[in-house]
């Protein structure tokens, strides 16, 4: 079936630092994906997505490049804010079917301190 | 563009009682998701529609759990009767376009069964 699989949390960084999160996937097909993340208290927010292999998503100064070669799709950010901190899911869709059925990681928190 | 609603915001209800969950999904969108969040289990896909059609309900966890698409703008989760392992927060999701369409996410009803 597919998956997702997350690096464990929580990531505590300090505000200006280097962000990785190791996302890879488990499909049957050639998905799409996405990176969605959470604030607390409020629902999940689509960061950005790739739809094919080699393709770079980015939004807000984070990034995460399609690697087909690894299954992976691992967000970087290259400098923290405190305003960064939140939840972060992996996520993929088959490019087939008739709705856009997401399977999600377990999700990764963030923590960026001063 | 009002995103995606859900009402009650917050739910606070006694077990054996039955709980109502509300959403509109974003207007013109034809596919809506329903999610479960918990801390052990993380965020689960319970049932999704397309137009306004039940299209997999593998991830509702039993037969207390029921869902409705009336109609394009309205869709209920219900719970009868509520369990305290039901406490969870529920998020409705809409999309179009499928099958890559980007969910977007409601803010989410925080359920809590005493």
């Amino acid at each position: 079936g597919n998956s997702v699989t997350q690096m464990e949390g929580p990531v505590t960084l300090s505000e200006e630092a280097f962000l990785t999160i190791n996302c890879t996937y488990t499909a049957t097909g050639y998905p799409s994906l996405f990176w969605y993340v959470q604030y607390p208290g409020e629902g999940l927010q689509l960061l950005l997505k790739a739809t094919k292999a080699d393709d770079k998503g980015s939004n807000k100064g984070f990034e995460a490049t399609y690697r087909k070669e690894t299954t992976s799709f691992h967000l970087e950010k290259g400098s923290v804010q405190v305003s960064d901190s939140a939840v972060y899911f992996c996520a993929l869709t088959l490019n087939t079917g008739t709705a856009s059925k997401l399977t999600f990681g377990t999700g990764t928190r963030l923590q960026v301190t001063l | 563009d009002a995103g995606v609603i859900q009402s009650p915001r917050h739910e606070v209800t006694e077990m054996g009682q039955e709980v109502t969950l509300r959403c509109k999904p974003i207007s013109g969108h034809n596919s809506l998701f329903w999610y479960r969040q918990t801390m052990m289990r993380g965020l689960e896909l319970l049932i999704y529609f397309n137009n306004n059609v039940p299209i997999d309900d593998s991830g509702m966890p039993e037969d207390r759990f029921s869902a409705k698409m009336p109609n394009a703008s309205f869709s209920t989760l219900k719970i009868q009767p509520s369990e305290p392992r039901d406490s969870a927060v529920y998020f409705c999701a809409s999309s179009w376009g499928a099958p890559q369409g980007t969910q977007y996410f409601g803010p989410g009803t925080r359920l809590l069964v005493l």
